[in-house]
Formats: structure tokens, sequence, C-alpha cells
């Protein structure tokens, strides 16, 4: 069965400063999609990354990125020059494109101080 | 194009009450999952289908029950309710279409006394 990891409950950044939240995660198969997702207060969900396993190049979408190793089956999300309103639950996810299961980690909080 | 929706969007039932969650998507997506997030805690999946007719267990299915009659409807049944199924409910579909990035309904926060 597949395992999503988050052992940071919670962390905090100083505004414009960078941080990086792990992940790891544990599957048999060898194609999937890694997603990191964003909640904030309101508990709506917001998709900030997705990576799709078989592409060995990182995801980036603007302040945030990815470092994918496979092998390593880690999954680690880096916010740069952080902002207040990235204050949040962040939560990774996986999806078995084999059975379409989407498995969510348990969240790292996120605080993000002036 | 109204999404995922969800109803009700709060409930109380007392303990050995039913109830069903209804969770509708207009994106015609294939997949469809139902979550419990309890306080503070990460999303649990419950059960989700990948596509009317199927349907199959996630990581807490006990105590619940669903169907998948149509690709549009998704409810979520909730037999016997007990207080450790006081959670907030969280219905999402996607497809391949969409980069399987998934679409949330707003919740449905279930009390059970």
């Amino acid at each position: 069965a597949q395992t999503v990891t988050q052992s940071q409950p919670e962390m905090s950044v100083q505004e414009a400063e960078t941080v990086t939240l792990s992940c790891t995660y544990d599957t048999s198969e060898s194609n999937y999609y890694l997603f990191w997702y964003k909640q904030p207060p309101s508990r709506q969900m917001i998709l900030v990354i997705r990576q799709e396993a078989y592409k060995q190049q990182n995801a980036t979408e603007n302040r945030f990125s990815v470092n994918f190793q496979k092998a390593a089956k880690s999954f680690s999300l880096k916010i740069s020059d952080s902002q207040l309103g990235d204050t949040a639950m962040y939560f990774c996810a996986f999806m078995s494109t084999r059975t379409y299961k989407y498995i969510f980690g348990t969240g790292t909080r996120l605080k993000v101080l002036a | 194009n109204a999404g995922v929706t969800q109803t009700p969007k709060f409930r109380i039932l007392k303990i050995g009450q039913s109830m069903t969650l209804q969770c509708a998507q207009d994106m015609n997506h294939n997949y469809m999952y139902w979550y419990r997030q309890d306080p503070g805690m990460g999303l649990k999946l419950i059960y989700y289908s990948v596509g009317a007719g199927i349907t199959d267990k996630g990581e807490v299915p006990n105590g619940y029950n669903v169907s998948r009659s149509t690709t549009e409807d998704f409810p979520l049944r909730l037999e016997l309710a007990a207080p450790s199924q006081t959670s907030v409910y969280f219905c999402a579909s996607n497809n391949e279409l969409a980069k399987n990035i998934q679409y949330f309904g707003a919740g449905t926060r279930l009390s059970v006394l």
C-alpha cells in the first residue's frame, strides 16, 4: 500500500526567507504523480505544484520548486521569498496511475513571520 | 461552471442516526473521492471511484458506504453514526485532462453527538 509521510508537523520562516518542507512516500509503482497542496484557514485546497514521476526535471512554479528524488522516494517543496500569504497547511499527495488512488500526507503547518 | 458541489455544509447527527452526504461535479471527471479531515490533521481517503459503477475502499472505509450510478454524483452514506465520525468531509474529483489535479468541494462539517 502506498503511504505519504510528512515528518515536520510545524515550521516557521521569516518573511522573504526560504523554507523547505519534506515529504517521503512509499510505493512499488514506477509511474505516478506527486503534488503539493496548500490549505489556508478557509479550508479550500489549492494546488501548489505537480510532478510526474517519469519526468526527471524538477517542477517549478514561480517561487515554489520541488526536489524530486525518485530513488530515495523523496519529494520536498522549497518556497523562496516567503510571503505572509504563504501561511497555511501544506499537504504532500501521491496519485497512483495504476489504481488512481490519491493519498495525502498528514500535513505541515507553515507560519510566515513578519 | 459550479465545479464540485457538496451538500449539506453543516449537519449535527445523534448517535445511531444515518445520513447521506451529497457530492456532484459538472466537469465530466472520471475519478471521484471522499476524504475526512479531523481537526489539525491531514486528509484520509474513505472511498474512491474511477467511473460509474466502480468504487473502491480507501484508508478508512469502515462505517461508510458509497455508490456511483452516474459520472456526476458520488454520495457518501453514514450508517449508525458514531462520535468518531465527527469530522469535515471533502469530496474531490479529477481526470487526466485536468492533469489529475484534484478539484475539491467546500466540505461538510459533521458533528455526531
